[in-house]
C-alpha cells in the first residue's frame, strides 16, 4: 500500500535555529499532502495544505513566515520551522491524498522539542 | 464551517467486552465523508474505519463497527471484543465532500481507550 516516510522521527533543537522536517511518498504520487500539529493528548490541528508546484494554503492563525512548506516534487514535502522557540515543541504529521474516498496516509510524525 | 465532537476524554473497557466511543458532527454540506482513526502512544495514524455521508449500511471492518444515525449527525465507534491492544487514542475525523481524500479532514478532541484485563 501507500507509504509516507517521514523524517526526521525526533529532533531536539536550540531556541532560536531552524528544522526541516522531510515527508516522501515511496510508491505514489503525493499531489497533496497535509501538515497537523499535536500537542500531547489533544486533536490533531491542520496547520497547512499544500498541493505541488504550488503555494501552501495555510489555516488561519498559522504563521507562514515561521511555518514553511515546500511541495516542489510529486514525491517530497518539506516542513520548515523557522527560529524555533520552546512553544514550538509539538508533534508534527504530514498525511498525503492517495485518491479514492478515504485514501489518506499518514507519515510517522516528528516530535519535536525546543531547548 | 464542520465540527466534530468527542465528548468522552477517557474510556475504559475489560478485556473482550465492547465499547462504543461518541461522535457527533455538524456540517451544511450533504456530501461527507466520516472516519475513526487510531493513534497508540507511538503516535502513528492507523485508519480504521470510514462511512460516507450517502451510504445506505453502517460500516463494518473486522471488530469496528460504524454505528451512523445521519439525522443525529453523529458516527459512534464500536469495538467488539476489547484486546489489550486497542488501548490507544481514537479520532474522529469529517472530511467534506464524499469523494475525493484531497479534502482536508477535521478532527475530533480524540477519546483515550485503556483496555483493562
Amino acid at each position: 500500500g501507500a507509504v509516507v516516510s517521514q523524517h526526521p522521527s525526533r529532533v531536539i533543537c536550540k531556541s532560536g535555529t531552524s528544522v526541516k522536517i522531510e515527508c516522501r511518498s515511496l510508491d505514489f504520487q503525493a499531489t497533496t499532502m497535509f501538515w497537523y500539529r499535536q500537542f500531547p493528548k489533544q486533536s490533531l490541528m491542520l496547520m497547512a495544505t499544500s498541493n505541488e508546484g504550488s503555494k501552501a494554503t495555510y489555516e488561519q492563525g498559522v504563521e507562514k513566515d515561521k511555518f514553511l512548506i515546500n511541495h516542489a516534487s510529486l514525491t517530497l514535502s518539506t516542513l520548515t520551522v523557522t527560529s524555533a522557540h520552546p512553544e514550538d515543541s509539538s508533534f508534527y504529521i504530514c498525511s498525503a491524498g492517495t485518491g479514492g474516498a478515504y485514501g489518506y496516509t499518514f507519515g510517522s510524525g516528528t516530535r519535536l522539542t525546543v531547548v | 464551517a464542520q465540527k466534530i465532537t468527542q465528548t468522552q476524554p477517557g474510556m475504559f473497557v475489560q478485556e473482550k467486552e465492547a465499547v462504543t466511543l461518541d461522535c457527533t458532527y455538524d456540517t451544511s454540506d450533504p456530501s461527507y465523508g466520516l472516519f475513526w482513526y487510531k493513534q497508540p502512544s507511538s503516535g502513528e495514524m492507523i485508519f480504521l474505519i470510514y462511512q460516507g455521508s450517502y451510504d445506505q449500511q453502517n460500516a463494518t471492518e473486522g471488530r469496528y463497527s460504524l454505528n451512523f444515525q445521519k439525522a443525529r449527525k453523529s458516527a459512534n465507534l464500536v469495538i467488539s471484543a476489547s484486546q489489550l491492544g486497542d488501548s490507544a487514542m481514537y479520532f474522529c475525523a469529517m472530511r467534506e465532500g464524499v469523494r475525493t481524500s484531497y479534502g482536508k479532514l477535521t478532527f475530533g478532541q480524540g477519546t483515550i481507550l485503556t483496555v483493562h484485563p
